[in-house]
């Protein structure tokens, strides 16, 4: 099994709106990450987990905010977003972080903020 | 900074043509991975292979091979006999040690027509 799940698929939400993305590996990986992808654009690094703990945060307004509850999930929680972070979000999982092992991602949430 | 540069933006071929699709990269490490993904229209980033920089043997995997030379510090990629399916956006990526994620390039959609 080398998937990861992500749900919801679609998003759209208002800007007052507090929503969260959902990303779950059952492959025993130690390493997750968020990446968040413009149209044309290459995906973008917000944020990697290293054994459940935050090890990369690339700057990232304050209105995402993710959580790792424990090493199979993921979360992203959404609050008080802007048109600008309409994007696909993609999660993604490796075996561990900094070692060289390839990621898997999933399918991703395409999020549009009206 | 690792930094990952592909230079074709688009390619489009005729079925059954080969392309080539090419990526430089720039690390001042000596250890490093580089991989290549492909993402179809759907959004999902599907990994294709993954070489460490102490390994500069060719692969190759059905259509699909992968030419790594560490003297210009390429990794290209060319699928032979190209088909509809091939039809995609490729990155090429680069993971260092030191850090804990991956880097993309930019990108080269390729779209094969029939």
């Amino acid at each position: 099994d080398t998937e990861v799940t992500q749900t919801p698929k679609h998003l759209v939400m208002g800007m007052t709106n507090k929503k969260s993305l959902k990303c779950e590996q059952h492959m025993g990986h130690r390493a997750m990450y968020w990446y968040k992808q413009k149209a044309k654009k290459p995906p973008e690094l917000m944020f990697v987990y290293s054994y459940e703990k935050l090890s990369i945060n690339e700057s990232v307004p304050s209105r995402f905010s993710p959580e790792c509850p424990n090493s199979s999930l993921l979360n992203l929680h959404l609050h008080a977003l802007q048109p600008e972070d309409s994007a696909l979000y993609l999660c993604a999982s490796s075996q561990a972080a900094g070692v060289g092992t390839e990621a898997f991602f999933g399918q991703g949430t395409r999020l549009t903020v009206v | 900074a690792q930094k990952v540069t592909q230079a074709q933006t688009e390619i489009s071929v005729v079925e059954k043509e080969d392309v080539t699709l090419d990526c430089v990269y720039e690390t001042r490490d000596t250890t490093y991975y580089l991989f290549w993904y492909k993402q179809p229209p759907s959004g999902e980033l599907v990994f294709l292979i993954r070489r460490n920089s102490f390994d500069e043997q060719n692969e190759i995997s059905g259509r699909y091979s992968w030419n790594f030379q560490k003297s210009t510090s390429s990794f290209n990629f060319t699928i032979t006999a190209s088909q509809v399916v091939d039809s995609a956006v490729y990155f090429c990526a680069l993971s260092e040690p030191a850090f804990d994620d991956m880097r993309f390039g930019a990108g080269t959609r390729l779209t094969v027509k029939p």
